[in-house]
C-alpha cells in the first residue's frame, strides 16, 4: 500500500516569512495529492490539491509542487500570517483506490 | 459547496455501552464514505470505507465487530462503537466523496469527540 512521509513535524516562522512542508510517497501509481489544513478540534479543510499531470499549482499565497520522478510534493506558503497557524496534512491517492493516505502532519506556528 | 455533517459533535458514555455516530452528506449523494479516527496531535487514520448498499471495507487492525458501519443510503453512513471502552476515546471524523472516481475531493465532517468513562 501507499506510504506518505511528511516533514517537518513542527515548523515555526515569523509573520511574513515563507513556510515549506515536504511530503514523499511510495506508490508511483498515486495521481492525486491534496493538502489539508486542520485547526484544533475542527475538521480538515482542503486548501489546495494537485494531480499527477501537473507539476505546479498556485492559489494566492499557497502553492504546491509535484515531482513525479522523485515521488515528492511540497506545500509553499508565502507571506505567512498568524491565522495560517494550524496542522497541515498532505495526502496521496492511488489510482486503483479511492482512499487517501495521510502524512503525519506538520504543526505550523506563525508568530506575529 | 459540498457539506458533510456529523451527529453528535461530542458524546460521553459509560464503559460497556454502545455509541452511534451519524455522517450525512447534506447537498450531494455520496457513493463512498470514509471513517477516520484521530488521536490528539496525530494524523487521521482510516478505519474503514463504506459503499452504499454493500459491506464496509475495514483497514487492517480495525475490528469490524466492534466498529459497525452501515451505509444504507447515498446520504447517510453510521458508525457504531459497540461495548465502548476508555481506549476507544478519540475524535472520529467521516468524509464523503460525491461520486466514485480517482479525482474526486473528499469532504470532511466536523468530527465527533467520544469520551468513554
Amino acid at each position: 500500500g501507499e506510504n506518505v512521509e511528511q516533514h517537518p513535524s513542527t515548523l515555526s516562522v515569523q509573520e511574513g516569512d515563507s513556510a515549506v512542508i515536504k511530503c514523499t510517497y511510495s506508490d508511483s501509481a498515486s495521481n492525486y495529492f491534496p493538502w489539508y489544513k486542520q485547526e484544533l478540534g475542527k475538521r480538515p479543510q482542503l486548501i489546495i490539491d494537485i494531480r499527477s499531470n501537473v507539476g505546479e499549482k498556485k492559489d494566492q499565497r499557497i502553492a504546491v509542487t509535484l515531482n513525479k520522478t522523485a515521488k515528492h510534493f511540497s506545500l509553499h506558503i508565502t507571506e505567512t500570517q498568524p491565522e495560517d497557524s494550524a496542522v497541515y496534512f498532505c495526502a496521496a491517492r492511488d489510482s486503483g483506490y479511492s482512499t487517501l493516505t495521510f502524512g503525519k502532519g506538520t504543526m505550523l506556528l506563525v508568530s506575529p | 459547496g459540498a457539506v458533510v455533517s456529523q451527529h453528535p459533535s461530542w458524546v460521553i458514555c459509560k464503559s460497556g455501552t454502545s455509541v452511534k455516530i451519524e455522517c450525512r452528506s447534506l447537498d450531494f449523494q455520496a457513493t463512498t464514505m470514509f471513517w477516520y479516527r484521530q488521536f490528539p496531535k496525530q494524523s487521521l487514520m482510516l478505519m474503514a470505507t463504506s459503499n452504499e448498499g454493500s459491506k464496509a471495507t475495514y483497514e487492517q487492525g480495525v475490528e469490524k465487530d466492534k466498529f459497525l458501519i452501515n451505509h444504507a443510503s447515498l446520504t447517510l453512513s453510521t458508525l457504531t462503537v459497540t461495548s465502548a471502552h476508555p481506549e476507544d476515546s478519540s475524535f472520529y471524523i467521516c468524509s464523503a466523496s460525491p461520486t466514485s472516481g480517482i479525482y474526486n475531493e473528499q469532504f470532511f465532517g466536523p468530527g465527533t469527540r467520544l469520551t468513554v468513562l
